[in-house]
């Protein structure tokens, strides 16, 4: 079946700098997409999500970046601090069906 | 605000023996979601809900079943628990902004080992 899935498993990053967590997806028929942080020992947090009729959306200190073309979705953190070392998951699903398909995640840790 | 609550948090069963987990939400959510995460994996679906008195399998509903008779909690039973059971548990909620899909709101899991 699809998928959603993450380029890369793990991400080291210095405290400071901008990290980069990438995701790709196969249903060309997705139209909605999260970002969700995991801490240790807690459940997916929210972080931010986008529509297919968007390419871009910015938060606090995050920007999701979407490419339908190549079936891609990125995330952007600014600035990264040690509170965003996490595990990072994006998510998906298509028009009006609320079930989400998760890819294995990306685990940031943060270097001081 | 507590939105999704799930009880117990942690959890030890021997082979064949059952339970249950409790998932509250306080959001007046329709939809609620049941997911196991094992070591490595992202979430996948056991069984959900789209309203009260519904439930619907997921990717993974073999070995669970699921019983919605309020709106606001969603339980997910073992009946005979199996070593291969042994897993993260989480609860999600969700709502539709008229057709348009909002972000599901996770508990923070029940964390269930089967010897």
């Amino acid at each position: 079946g699809e998928s959603v899935g993450l380029h890369l498993p793990t991400l080291s990053v210095q405290e400071g700098d901008n990290s980069i967590i990438n995701c790709a997806y196969s249903n060309s028929a997705s139209d909605y997409f999260i970002w969700y942080k995991q801490e240790s020992g807690k459940g997916p947090q929210f972080i931010i999500d986008i529509r297919s009729n968007m390419d871009k959306r910015q938060g606090q200190r995050v920007t999701v970046l979407l490419n339908k073309t190549v079936k891609h979705l990125s995330l952007q953190i600014a600035a990264t601090q040690p509170g965003d070392s996490a595990v990072y998951f994006c998510a998906e699903t298509g028009f009006n069906d609320y079930k989400l398909s998760f890819g294995a995640g990306t685990t940031v840790t943060v270097r001081a | 605000n507590a939105g999704v609550t799930q009880t117990p948090k942690f959890r030890v069963l021997k082979t064949g023996q059952s339970m249950t987990l409790l998932c509250a939400q306080d959001m007046n959510h329709e939809y609620m979601y049941w997911y196991r995460q094992d070591p490595g994996m992202g979430l996948r679906l056991i069984h959900y809900s789209v309203g009260e008195g519904t439930t619907a399998k997921g990717e993974v509903p073999d070995g669970y079943n699921v019983s919605r008779l309020k709106k606001q909690n969603f339980l997910l039973g073992l009946e005979s628990a199996a070593p291969s059971q042994t897993s993260v548990y989480f609860c999600a909620s969700s709502t539709q902004t008229g057709a348009l899909n909002q972000p599901q709101h996770f508990g923070d899991g029940t964390r269930l080992s089967i010897l």
